[in-house]
């Protein structure tokens, strides 16, 4: 069956990266791509950006902009989200979706479990 | 950016009752060259991730339970449990995929009256 499974929790001083890790299996990991989407605690779901396993596209939400960097690794079928910079308001849980092949427009049928990061000085 | 608003925030139904809720986007996710929805529902239990329910506005994900049905074109829409069961007791939301960034309604909490 599809799963993705995400790196475990972190926590990060303010100013600090952190990357977190989205292993899939059970399918073939280049015919999908990956989208991550964040939560803060207590809060809705916000969009971060999407990656094309197929041909390393992405596509990242403007607010984060020259602050993300999302990459894939197709050896280990794991994908990986970057945050740089980071502010107490970047502390939430991460997950990552399988979604479009080829354009981020599409629905997310998998989800990881998610990665709860806090940023705290 | 297109804005999406789900009402209400919050109901209570009796078990076995209907749940209704809707959802409107600011503007068309209605695709003219596939005449396609880009439109989800999601469902979200406490600690854990977002369940797919529906995509295209009314199609079923596979497993999901008949109870659950999606409807509405356009700007808006619904999504409606028929006979609400202890185990639907979460937060649903709705997403547009029409474009980037895709984004999600605020969420309506559901819970046994």
């Amino acid at each position: 069956q599809v799963q993705l499974v995400q790196s475990g929790a972190e926590v990060k001083k303010p100013g600090a990266s952190v990357k977190v890790s989205c292993k899939a299996s059970g399918y073939t990991f280049t015919s999908y791509g990956i989208s991550w989407v964040r939560q803060a605690p207590g809060q809705g779901l916000e969009w971060m950006g999407w990656i094309s396993i197929y041909n390393g596209n992405t596509n990242y939400a403007q607010k984060l902009q020259g602050r993300v960097t999302m990459t894939t690794d197709t050896s280990t079928s794991t994908a990986y989200m970057e945050l740089r910079s980071l502010r107490s308001d970047d502390t939430a849980v991460y997950y990552c979706a399988r979604g479009g092949q080829y354009y981020p427009t599409r629905w997310f049928d998998s989800w990881g479990q998610g990665t709860l990061v806090t940023v705290s000085s | 950016d297109i804005v999406m608003t789900q009402s209400p925030d919050s109901l209570a139904v009796s078990l076995g009752e209907r749940a209704t809720i809707n959802c409107k986007s600011s503007q068309s996710v209605l695709y003219s060259s596939n005449n396609k929805n880009f439109l989800a529902w999601y469902q979200q239990k406490p600690g854990q991730p977002p369940k797919l329910l529906i995509y295209w506005a009314s199609t079923r994900e596979s497993g999901v339970p008949d109870r659950f049905s999606g409807s509405g074109s356009g700007t808006d829409f619904t999504l409606t449990i028929s006979s609400l069961q202890a185990e639907d007791v979460a937060v649903y939301y709705c997403q547009q995929y029409y474009n980037t960034p895709q984004t999600f309604g605020p969420g309506t909490k559901v819970d046994i009256k």
